[in-house]
């Protein structure tokens, strides 16, 4: 069975400086991991994807994460958070040969002027 | 064009009515979703489609029940709705076919009220 803990339900960093968001994940398989953001009243979008290839991966909008196996995790991270990267982002894990992917709670980002 | 879309966007409604939510992708995706976010917008999967066939299908009330008449369309019907059922709505596709690490194309999501 796969799952995945985001740890922050709330992260607020100031303008300019870095974004961390953390995501622990369980499965009993080699998982796909992706991280997805969702802005305010709109759909979800996907930032970026681990599929086993290389374990850092880098996303659109200067968004990277890294897959770390021995720590079963997958943060999210940016230099330099703007003011447009306020959203909820999702943690999501798939195991292989499964259709269901499994996402996690959500870590709203706030940023400050 | 839109690649996943969704109608209605918005949909307000009485307890007790029959509604429903129709999808369509232009992707060629062979697999489709319907997931529900409730007010603390945790993304629940309720029922997935593969060329047609239902292949997940979660604990949810029979009142839901989703129609696939092609691997392009995936519509959610709900019966007799209830407060409870409010949330939004979002359909989502993907190309599965067996392999895995392909991330979900979202549609924006219908924002269901019943009063």
């Amino acid at each position: 069975a796969q799952s995945v803990t985001q740890l922050d339900s709330h992260v607020s960093v100031s303008e300019g400086t870095p974004v961390l968001l953390r995501c622990n994940y369980s499965s009993s398989y080699s998982p796909s991991l992706f991280w997805y953001v969702q802005h305010p009243n709109k759909g979800l979008q996907l930032l970026l994807k681990y599929t086993s290839a290389a374990t850092l991966v880098k996303g659109i909008n200067g968004f990277e994460a890294e897959f770390k196996k021995s720590e079963t995790s997958f943060h999210l991270t940016k230099p330099s958070a703007h003011m447009s990267d306020a959203a909820e982002y999702f943690c999501v894990v798939s195991g292989a040969g499964t259709y269901k992917y499994i996402f996690g709670t959500g870590t709203r980002l706030k940023v400050l002027a | 064009d839109t690649a996943v879309s969704q109608t209605p966007k918005y949909l307000v409604t009485q307890m007790g009515n029959d509604k429903s939510i129709k999808c369509e992708q232009n992707l060629g995706h062979d697999t489709m979703y319907w997931y529900k976010q409730d007010s603390k917008k945790f993304l629940k999967i309720m029922f997935s489609y593969n060329n047609k066939e239902l292949i997940i299908n979660e604990t949810v009330p029979n009142r839901f029940s989703p129609k696939s008449p092609d691997k392009a369309h995936l519509n959610l019907h709900i019966n007799s709705l209830e407060l409870g059922d409010s949330a939004v709505y979002f359909c989502a596709s993907s190309q599965a076919s067996g392999q895995k690490g392909y991330g979900y194309t979202f549609g924006s999501g219908t924002r269901l009220t019943v009063v």
